[in-house]
């Protein structure tokens, strides 16, 4: 089963509108959370950490994080074209060096 | 100019051939890594290395070898290729330390035909 599990695969959002994406792990051992957004063609880029619970808010992208659900949400308000692209959310493990990979989350942002 | 460079670019090869994958990271860190994406898969971790020692290994297949002859280099050395190896392979690098963003390099995108 994958460990870090993305929803949804996909999401059509207008040109001004907000984007919410999910991410839960199903591995109690998870401690830190990233989110990574992928052009097409392009390697990902880090958006955003997030390692507490809460909120955490930088420019147009927030992200939550609940620790004990093991559960992270990206938000993006005043979606942009430039913003459709795959996000991907990753999370690392206790006692292991590897970023673990959701599969993703396409989002297209129609103007 | 680039952090984390990777070599070559695109890459075509005959079913059964060896190719090594290059990666360089100007960042300084002391961590780094090689991920694999393909239409199949989501990114998938392979190996990571800490100061030029091979910490983990996830992949099940030893035609998959990771090389490292300087502190910055990694490189990937892949053996008796097969039509499924076919991928982009992206090189990543960080920190040694807990919660440390890990930077990716434009990657290497193998075809075996």
């Amino acid at each position: 089963q994958q460990k870090v599990q993305q929803s949804p695969e996909s999401l059509i959002v207008p040109e001004g509108g907000m984007a919410s994406l999910n991410c839960t792990s199903s591995d109690r051992n998870v401690d830190y959370f990233w989110w990574y957004r992928q052009h097409s063609g392009k390697s990902p880029k880090m958006l955003m950490s997030i390692f507490s619970n809460g909120e955490k808010e930088e420019g147009r992208f927030t992200v939550h994080l609940n620790k004990a659900s093991l559960h992270t949400s990206l938000h993006i308000r005043d979606s942009q074209p430039s913003d459709s692209a795959l996000y991907l959310c990753a999370a690392s493990i206790q006692g292991g060096r590897a970023l673990i990979f959701g599969t993703g989350t396409t989002v297209s942002v129609s103007p | 100019d680039p952090k984390i460079i990777q070599k070559p670019k695109y890459l075509v090869a005959v079913t059964g051939s060896e190719k090594i994958l290059i990666c360089e990271q100007y960042l300084g860190h002391n961590a780094m890594y090689w991920y694999r994406q393909s239409a199949k898969k989501p990114l998938e971790f392979m190996f990571s290395y800490s100061y030029q020692k091979l910490m983990d290994n996830q992949t099940a297949s030893s035609r998959f070898q990771p090389q490292s002859s300087k502190k910055n280099h990694l490189d990937l050395q892949i053996t008796a290729l097969k039509p499924d190896d076919s991928a982009t392979y992206f090189c990543a690098s960080s920190q040694e330390a807990r919660g440390s963003d890990y930077t990716f390099g434009s990657g290497t995108r193998l075809l075996v035909i």
